[in-house]
């Protein structure tokens, strides 16, 4: 089974401060990286997708991805109290099944 | 409004009952797929379909069942529950592919 860490948290940042989030992949076929947000109680919501190396930005939020590490992070900048929730690293494989991390929960003091 | 469905939405029922649990999507997404969410272990995916043809197995489908008979439903067949199939279930789509994925609201099942 494809595995799919992530740092365990939980995360406790002041409001305005960056939250970094990491996350490492065993599959080194892996292509496709997707980081989802999810409320307690709620179901997980899609805030970023990377497919190659590099940065990529959207709004506060960055994702990184390093496939020569295995490895992939998201930063949040500006932390605000409603980005408190846990956040999930999912990975696709190469047979289209998806593998999440245990999440990583994020709270972000006011 | 574009979203997934679920129902029931929670559900208490004993060992050995069979049950379904509706999935449905209005986003004419080819890609549907059931996950189980269970505290520490996160996500775990159950079946996948990548289309009407196309159904196979997740990480952990021991005990289910799934029938993709139209596009837009994707139901979730336990045939004979057990209380280690207790948990959070998510119904998910996208597009194509497993890429971006909208989740249903979730069904809270247990079993006793």
């Amino acid at each position: 089974q494809k595995e799919v860490e992530q740092n365990s948290g939980p995360l406790s940042v002041p409001e305005g401060a960056i939250a970094s989030l990491n996350c490492t992949y065993s599959d080194r076929v892996s292509q496709s990286f997707f980081w989802y947000r999810q409320y307690s109680g709620k179901s997980p919501e899609l805030i970023m997708s990377i497919y190659s190396n590099g940065d990529k930005e959207d709004g506060r939020f960055t994702a990184q991805l390093n496939k020569a590490s295995q490895y992939v992070s998201l930063l949040i900048r500006d932390s605000q109290p409603s980005d408190s929730a846990t956040y999930l690293c999912a990975v696709k494989d190469r047979d289209y099944k998806l593998s999440f991390g245990a999440g990583t929960t994020v709270t972000v003091r006011a | 409004e574009a979203q997934v469905t679920q129902n029931p939405r929670y559900l208490i029922t004993v060992t050995g009952k069979k049950l379904t649990v509706t999935c449905s999507q209005n986003m004419n997404h080819e890609y549907m797929s059931w996950y189980r969410q269970d505290p520490g272990l996160g996500l775990r995916q159950i079946y996948y379909s990548m289309n009407v043809e196309v159904t196979d197995k997740g990480d952990v489908p021991e005990g289910y069942k799934v029938s993709r008979k139209e596009k837009r439903n994707f139901p979730l067949i336990l045939e004979s529950p057990s209380p280690n199939q207790t948990s959070l279930y998510f119904c998910a789509s996208s597009l194509q592919g497993v890429g971006e994925q909208y989740f249903g609201p979730g069904t809270r099942l247990t079993v006793t």
